[in-house]
C-alpha cells in the first residue's frame, strides 16, 4: 500500500547546485503534505509543510511545490550545502483542518551533496 | 525550541519480554503518536492518541501493544510480549493541528529496542 512514493532512493548534488527531490501520491483525499529530513539514528525532523489550497511555499533555501493534478510533489533546496545530506521524506495526511490525521511517509531518499 | 523527548535510546531485551518505552511529547500537545522503523524500511504509524483514548491505529498495533498517558506529561508504549520483528527504531511524536491548517507532527529522537 504506497500511498506515497519516493521513486528515487538516492540522489548525489554538487555543493552549490539545486537539489530536487521528488514524490508522489495516489489517495486524491491527501490535502496536506510534509517533508522531513532525517540523519541516522535519530528522528525526522519536519521541514516544510504545504496545504493542498496552494502550489508552492518557500522557506528559506527550501521550496515545496505541489502539481494536484498530477498528484506530484517536489523540494527544492538551493544552495545546496554540506549539512543538507540525510535522507529526505516525503509525508501526507488528510483532513487537514483541526485533526489529529496521520501522516503516511515516503520511502525516503537520500541526499549526498558532494564537494 | 520545545522538543519531544524519549527514553531510553536504546534498549536490548530478550524475546517474550515485556518493553515500555516512554515519551514527553512537547508541552502544549494534545494528540500524540507513536511510529517505527524497521532498519531500511519506511517509517510506519503504529498509533494516534486523544484525550486520554486510541484515535486510530495500524495493522501493526495489534494486543501486543499498548499506549499510555500515566500522568500529564508522559506518554508510554508497551509491548507485553515482544518478538524479533519488533526489533526497530520507535519514534514519539506530537502535535496540536487546532495552530491551524494541516497537522505538522513533531518527533522524538527514538528509542532503538533490539529483541534477541
Amino acid at each position: 500500500d504506497q500511498q506515497v512514493k519516493q521513486n528515487s532512493p538516492s540522489l548525489s548534488v554538487q555543493e552549490g547546485r539545486i537539489s530536487i527531490l521528488n514524490c508522489d501520491y495516489t489517495n486524491s483525499m491527501f490535502d496536506y503534505f510534509l517533508w522531513y529530513k532525517k540523519y541516522p539514528a535519530e528522528g525526522p525532523t519536519f521541514l516544510i509543510s504545504i496545504s493542498s489550497i496552494k502550489d508552492k511555499n518557500e522557506d528559506g533555501r527550501f521550496t515545496v511545490f505541489l502539481n494536484k493534478s498530477a498528484k506530484h510533489l517536489s523540494l527544492h533546496i538551493v544552495p545546496s550545502q554540506p549539512g543538507d545530506s540525510a535522507v529526505y521524506f516525503c509525508a501526507a495526511s488528510a483532513d487537514g483542518y483541526s485533526s489529529a490525521s496521520k501522516i503516511i511517509f515516503g520511502s525516503g531518499t537520500r541526499l549526498s551533496i558532494r564537494p | 525550541e520545545p522538543e519531544v523527548t524519549q527514553t531510553p535510546s536504546h534498549q536490548v531485551t530478550q524475546m517474550g519480554q515485556e518493553v515500555i518505552l516512554r515519551c514527553v511529547p512537547i508541552s502544549n500537545h494534545l494528540y500524540f503518536y507513536w511510529y517505527r522503523q524497521i532498519l531500511g524500511q519506511k517509517v510506519e504509524f503504529l498509533v494516534s492518541f486523544y484525550n486520554n483514548e486510541i484515535s486510530e491505529k495500524s495493522e501493526i498495533f495489534d494486543d501486543q501493544f499498548s499506549v499510555e498517558r500515566p500522568d500529564g506529561s508522559n506518554f508510554t508504549l508497551k509491548i507485553r510480549s515482544t518478538k524479533l520483528e519488533d526489533s526497530a527504531m520507535y519514534f514519539c511524536a506530537s502535535s496540536d493541528p487546532a495552530g491551524g491548517y494541516g497537522n505538522t507532527i513533531y518527533f522524538g529522537e527514538g528509542s532503538w529496542l533490539t529483541v534477541v
